[in-house]
């Protein structure tokens, strides 16, 4: 059983326009998130992260929601370049940030368009 | 900063054969895990060293899979004998394991096709 989902296996976006990568969690014990970013034959790169003590985390053109009473967070992309154009994995753990497990979803392929 | 190096890239093997991947993570960093990451899924824990120590093995299937950290540096991780459904990227990471900001910093992968 997935504890982790991303039910939007892909994502087609103008550039300059907003991206939105979704993911949704079962598991309330979770309480770190994060957001990696992978490109072809490359490693998964950390992105951005939020604690469950917070609603919102931003880094520049990078913003990341948790809704914690809907277990649903978002990973918002503006204005999206080209070279965003990647797999996103969200991911999640308990027991806090580097102690635990990463539990990832199955990814969100982003191809942002000029 | 040197990032984590694996070896090698690429492995093709034919069922019942055995594979070695190897592992060097960022200096000083004292976590080390290892993922498989199967086509079209996201990356899913084998085992997590602390240090030279294992810390959660409990989705490594210990029937053909092993992994070693002798000195708390390096690590390898060995199938034998592999399955077709073994084939997929074997992914490296490293952590500091201070703080908590969950940071894992990624190899490349290695990538392993069994016929």
């Amino acid at each position: 059983d997935q504890q982790v989902k991303q039910n939007s296996p892909s994502l087609s976006v103008q550039e300059g326009r907003i991206s939105i990568l979704n993911c949704d969690y079962t598991n309330s014990m979770f309480d770190y998130f994060l957001w990696y970013k992978k490109y072809p034959a490359e490693g998964p790169t950390f992105l951005i992260s939020i604690s469950s003590i917070k609603d919102k985390n931003e880094d520049g053109r990078f913003t990341v929601f948790l809704n914690k009473s809907a277990k649903h967070l978002s990973l918002h992309i503006v204005p999206s370049q080209p070279g965003d154009s990647a797999v996103y994995f969200c991911a999640a753990s308990a027991g806090g940030g580097s102690q635990g497990n990463l539990i990832f979803g199955k990814g969100t392929k982003l191809s942002v368009k000029p | 900063e040197a990032g984590v190096a694996q070896s090698p890239r690429y492995k093709i093997i034919e069922k019942r054969q055995s594979v070695a991947f190897w592992c060097n993570p960022i200096s000083g960093h004292a976590t080390l895990y290892w993922y498989q990451q199967i086509l079209g899924q996201g990356p899913k824990l084998l085992i997590q060293f602390q240090n030279n120590g294992v810390v959660d093995d409990s989705q490594l299937p210990k029937d053909r899979f092993s992994a070693e950290r002798l000195k708390g540096v390096d690590s390898t991780l060995k199938i034998q004998p592999a399955k077709l459904e073994d084939s997929a990227v074997y992914l490296c990471a490293s952590s500091s394991g201070t703080g908590d900001d969950g940071e894992l910093f990624f190899g490349e992968g290695s990538r392993l096709t069994v016929l």
